[in-house]
């Protein structure tokens, strides 16, 4: 158990939908990071959140976007789905600013796009 | 800009024997590696990682790597199988140290037979 925690655990959307994920961090992290993992494939970086900032982004299109909130909470938003965005999403927290900082991963949302 | 290759998208052992899992590294700078195992539904747990200190990184759950510069590998090993290792391992990198933006492989599945 990691303390952190994501919802929903599945979605269904159709092409062209909107969807928002969402994602408590264990408490006392300050960043918040989300991935995407493809059907057999390892998580890829999608962008992250340091104090309510992004701070750093892979290689997605915008209609991928974020927010963090003052309790460290987040939201990964996606507009326009397609369907390769059929994917698993997590979400890692940690504490920025330690000595030994150390991602927290939960247990992700897996989003069907049909 | 980092990558890393994990060779073997599946690897069989029986319960007892050794498991090595294979990790090569791209890093235009000095690496810092990680494991992390993923268990069916679930998120994903570090189970080791590098940081410079010591070429030899003991994790948990019995599990070890050593960090080879000039084969620019990093692979897991653990000497002794147990049916609960059955799981996805990533092999990861990043840049620097506490930076929480890493690059994962595509993962190896780990099948243990009794």
């Amino acid at each position: 158990e990691t303390g952190v925690t994501q919802s929903p655990t599945h979605l269904i959307k159709t092409r062209g939908q909107q969807v928002t994920l969402r994602c408590s961090s264990q408490s006392g992290h300050n960043t918040v990071s989300w991935y995407q993992q493809a059907l057999g494939q390892g998580p890829q970086f999608i962008f992250q959140y340091y104090r309510e900032e992004e701070n750093g982004r892979g290689n997605f299109p915008p209609r991928f976007s974020g927010l963090q909130f003052p309790n460290y909470s987040s939201e990964l938003n996606v507009n326009a789905l397609e369907l390769d965005d059929s994917a698993l999403y997590l979400c890692a927290s940690s504490l920025t600013g330690t000595t030994n900082e150390k991602l927290f991963f939960g247990s992700g949302t897996q989003l069907s796009v049909l | 800009a980092q990558s890393v290759t994990q060779l073997g998208s599946h690897v069989s052992v029986s319960e007892g024997a050794l498991v090595l899992l294979r990790c090569n590294y791209s890093s235009s700078v000095p690496p810092y590696l990680f494991w992390y195992v993923q268990y069916p539904n679930q998120g994903l747990q570090l189970l080791l990682k590098y940081t410079s200190a010591a070429t030899l990184v003991k994790g948990i759950n019995g599990f070890e790597a050593e960090f080879k510069k000039s084969e620019t590998s990093f692979h897991l090993t653990k000497p002794s199988a147990h049916m609960s290792d059955a799981a996805e391992y990533f092999c990861a990198v990043s840049g620097s140290r506490g930076d929480q933006k890493l690059v994962f492989g595509t993962g190896t599945r780990l099948l243990v037979s009794p």
